[in-house]
């Protein structure tokens, strides 16, 4: 079966501490991951894929495969980085399969 | 603004009406999809289409109707047979670099 778990529906932390978004898969291939945000009244944008092993907004996200999780992590949230996140996986048809994602809510 | 395009913005609904979800793009994409998202629940699939004049359900597909006359153009129809269509509706298409672009939205609310 392919699915996407994000096990936190809400994440809060004070400005300055590190963030953690978990995000688990299940996928029988090579998976294709993405971490995808959605600030307050804005559109669903890409933050990073884990192809291009890229940091976006100071996030990095590691695909282990043998734990098949695609963590998303920032070692200072900054208050700018409230927003909903979604973890997708591209599936064996091309369509992406979403988590149910994480509203991550920073403290000043 | 360019990209996708979703109108209208808010839509209400009365109990037993049709209504009809706008989503233009001008990025030449062929694939378009409509999800729909629902707090807690992530983006599920109502209905996708890889190329003009064809269209495929999603895992929601029930009380929604699409069509796909143009590439630039992949309206959703949510219909009376939708027993809980209040929710945010999001359009989106996808390049041939298989990456998505997301229109804006559209909150329907059944009053």
């Amino acid at each position: 079966a392919q699915r996407v778990t994000q096990p936190e529906k809400l994440l809060s932390v004070f400005k300055g501490a590190p963030v953690e978004l978990k995000c688990n898969y299940s996928y029988s291939g090579s998976p294709e991951l993405f971490w995808y945000v959605q600030y307050s009244r804005q559109r669903l944008q890409l933050l990073l894929r884990h192809i291009s092993r890229e940091s976006i907004k100071g996030f990095t996200a590691d695909l282990n495969k043998g734990e098949t999780s695609f963590h998303l992590k920032k070692p200072f949230a900054q208050e700018e980085d409230s927003a909903m996140y979604y973890c997708a996986l591209r599936g064996s048809n091309y369509q992406l399969i979403w988590g149910a994602g994480t509203k991550l809510i920073i403290k000043p | 603004d360019g990209g996708i395009t979703q109108s209208p913005k808010y839509l209400f609904r009365k109990e037993g009406q049709n209504v009809t979800l706008s989503c233009e793009q001008n990025l030449n994409h062929d694939a378009m999809y409509w999800y729909r998202q629902d707090p807690g629940q992530g983006l599920r699939l109502i209905y996708y289409s890889q190329i003009v004049n064809d269209f495929q359900k999603g895992d929601i597909a029930e009380g929604y109707s699409v069509s796909r006359e143009k590439k630039e153009s992949f309206p959703l129809t949510v219909t009376s047979a939708q027993k809980n269509p209040t929710a945010f509706y999001l359009c989106a298409s996808m390049d041939r670099g298989l990456y998505y672009t997301f229109g804006s939205g559209t909150r329907l609310t059944v009053v």
